[in-house]
């Protein structure tokens, strides 16, 4: 079946933009992540989705960044006022779900948008 | 907090040598641990982890890793390297009690030499 999906691939913004990017999930899947990659680095966790309900924002670097998820599957990530150190790889990741205690499923991840603020 | 550390941002092999990718983990608690891998504008493709029960994983193109909690590590390894194997490489634990985010250790990215 059909992977993570995420549109645009790449994207130029000038700074002081707004930006939006998005993430179509694996049909069926209730959790949804957000990671940001700067180049060099391992991805870091931005925030995470169970259906519509945002969970954990804790990861966002600033009141800049805004994510939703109304209907419980399509996702946008969206930069206001870009920054030059907004620039990096947004990944997107889903999984069926994320229980109490213990269990975890594995996270399928999109090929990401490069994102690159001039 | 937890972090992972993994030693090596470059390793280079020859074809048919083994490979050896280091992770050491700090938690507070049993994480679980995953590695992933990455291919170049690629996402990240898990290529196994470990949750409970055996501590020896078996994971996809022939990798393993063993979880060892005396020395807080679960290293990457294969036999034989392939061409094919060639990419960057992802140890990333995560809080069993949390249960959301991954954390990352800074990647390794392996080169395969014929």
């Amino acid at each position: 079946g059909a992977g993570v999906s995420q549109s645009p691939r790449y994207k130029v913004a000038k700074r002081g933009q707004d930006v939006a990017l998005r993430c179509d999930p694996i049909s069926g899947h209730v959790s949804l992540f957000w990671y940001q990659q700067a180049l060099g680095q391992g991805p870091e966790f931005l925030t995470y989705f169970q259906n519509e309900a945002q969970l954990d924002k804790s990861g966002l670097p600033s009141d800049r960044f805004f994510a939703e998820r109304p209907e419980g599957s399509v996702s946008t990530l969206k930069i206001q006022r870009t920054q030059q150190e907004d620039s990096a790889v947004y990944l997107c990741a889903s999984s069926w779900r994320v229980g109490q205690g213990g269990e975890i499923d594995t996270q399928y991840f999109g090929p990401g948008t490069r994102l690159t603020v001039l | 907090a937890q972090s992972v550390t993994q030693l090596g941002s470059h390793v280079s092999v020859s074809e048919g040598a083994l490979v050896l990718l280091r992770c050491n983990y700090s938690s507070s608690v049993p994480p679980y641990l995953f590695w992933y891998v990455q291919y170049p504008n690629q996402g990240l493709q898990l290529l196994l982890k470990y949750t409970t029960g055996a501590t020896l994983v078996k994971g996809i193109n022939g990798f393993e890793a063993e979880f060892k909690k005396s020395e807080t590590s679960f290293h990457l390894t294969k036999p034989s390297a392939h061409m094919s194997d060639a990419a960057e490489y992802f140890c990333a634990v995560s809080d069993p009690q949390a249960g959301t985010a991954l954390i990352f250790g800074k990647g390794t990215t392996l080169s395969v030499s014929s």
